[in-house]
């Protein structure tokens, strides 16, 4: 069975400071990682996926996630973050069929 | 990516009643899904829509209370049959790229606007 752990609910940060969004994976071979965004009253949006390769991934908005095999950790990052990157972020995995398991999700809030 | 069209965006539906929703993407796709988000909660996929077959559902999920078409390769229906208020939630029509190998898990799956649904 698959699974994804997002250990945080929420995560305060300034803007401009650098944000950090932690995802961690149990799987049985090699992950396919996703990252996901849910803005207010809206569906979501794919941010950036790690299938292979370099382990440090770019995606949309300016967001970068590392894969850590050792951790089995996929954590989203932003060197600075802005007001508008406020919203819901969830993990998933995919492995294995075709099934995209989420986390539980994490609300980033980005204050002035 | 596919640009995906859910209809309706909202409603508000009356217990004992059925809703279906629909789902219109601009490009044929073999993969669609249907998940659902139960109010501040996580994703979980109802079922897979399969283009001319039965559709594939998870557990706890049945297609008495979930029917799902898939007539063509653009379009699915999820209806929400006998609703109660426990089953107001957004509902999420989904696809796969298609762009990459067919049912390769690294392929990255796409999510329309959701239908959010209210059953008083």
């Amino acid at each position: 069975a698959q699974s994804v752990a997002q250990p945080e609910d929420q995560v305060n940060v300034a803007e401009g400071n650098p944000l950090t969004v932690k995802c961690t994976y149990s799987v049985s071979g090699n992950p396919y990682l996703f990252w996901y965004v849910q803005y207010p009253n809206r569906g979501l949006q794919f941010l950036l996926k790690y299938i292979t390769g370099d382990n440090l991934v770019k995606g949309s908005y300016g967001f970068e996630a590392e894969f850590n095999k050792s951790q089995t950790s996929f954590h989203l990052k932003k060197p600075s973050a802005l007001v508008s990157d406020s919203a819901l972020y969830f993990c998933a995995v995919r492995r294995g069929g075709n099934k995209l398991t989420f986390g539980t999700g994490t609300q980033l809030k980005v204050e002035l | 990516s596919a640009v995906i069209s859910q209809k309706p965006s909202r409603d508000i539906c009356q217990r004992g009643t059925s809703l279906t929703i629909q789902c219109q993407v601009d490009s044929q796709v073999t993969m669609m899904f249907w998940y659902r988000q139960q109010p501040g909660q996580s994703l979980t996929l109802i079922a897979t829509a399969n283009q001319g077959s039965e559709a594939t559902y998870e557990s706890g999920f049945v297609i008495d209370k979930f029917p799902i078409s898939r007539p063509n390769l653009t379009f699915s229906t999820l209806t929400v049959s006998n609703m109660s208020p426990e089953d107001s939630s957004i509902y999420l029509c989904s696809v796969e790229e298609s762009v990459g190998l067919r049912g390769f898990s690294g392929n990255t799956i796409y999510f329309g606007e959701g239908s959010w649904l209210t059953v008083v």
